[in-house]
């Protein structure tokens, strides 16, 4: 149980494009659903927090405008990478609970590289 | 805020062996303290989590014990093989909020 899918697991473009990653919780219907990125060798940063039906809350240092995230049912969410550019390569990875005192499962994490 | 300290950065046990990886907290208020394994190239994943109202909790071969008065809690697995090889991490949490707050995570190392 509790398995979460996310889609791409990989993404090569050019710089300048918008990139779409969905995440689905498959078995569960999830709540909450997170948003992280994460630098090589290096722990989880949180971007984002969507409930859903509602705004995307989002960490300081985050901007809004550049990574669009849409929660419109209890089983996805997507986050959007606007006009990527070379520095916005990096592994995100999403997370989905329950409910406020359940876990969070994970996906296994989209691979972006802007060229 | 809180913050989360986990210790060591790597660690590397033979086969058959224990492995101990501790992490401490800042903020009392946290009650609810998960361990993900992650292996490259994938999501973390859940392998056991303890709240504050126990001491320890046991899933076969892993077993986490939290100490609220020294404020640290620590992963331990016993007769480790090969697929424990990993990247480890703790959190911390609260009930009022629920972000997790992440340890810089342990490079566990198996060798044969």
């Amino acid at each position: 149980g509790a398995v979460v899918s996310q889609h791409p697991s990989r993404v090569i473009c050019k710089s300048g494009t918008s990139v779409k990653i969905e995440c689905r919780s498959l078995d569960f219907q999830a709540t909450t659903m997170f948003w992280y990125r994460q630098f090589p060798k290096k722990s989880l940063m949180l971007m984002a927090t969507s409930n859903e039906g509602s705004k995307a809350t989002y960490e300081q240092g985050v901007e809004k405008d550049k990574f669009l995230i849409n929660h419109a049912s209890l089983t996805l969410s997507t986050l959007t990478v606007t006009s990527a550019h070379p520095e916005d390569s990096s592994f995100y990875i999403c997370s989905a609970r329950s409910g406020g005192n359940q876990p969070q499962h994970f996906g296994d994490g989209t691979r972006l590289s802007i060229l | 805020g809180e913050n989360v300290e986990q210790h060591p950065s790597t660690l590397s046990v033979q086969e058959g062996d224990s492995a101990v990886i501790k992490c401490t907290y800042s903020d009392s208020a946290s009650n609810y303290f998960p361990w993900y394994k992650q292996e490259l190239g994938k999501g973390p994943q859940l392998i056991i989590d303890i709240r504050s109202n126990v001491g320890e909790k046991k899933d076969q071969r892993i077993a986490v014990t939290l100490n609220k008065t020294a404020k640290h809690f620590s992963l331990h697995i016993t007769e480790t093989q090969p697929e424990d090889s990993a990247v480890y991490f703790c959190a911390a949490s609260m009930n009022s909020n629920y972000q997790l707050i992440w340890g810089a995570g342990t490079k566990l190392i198996i060798k044969p």
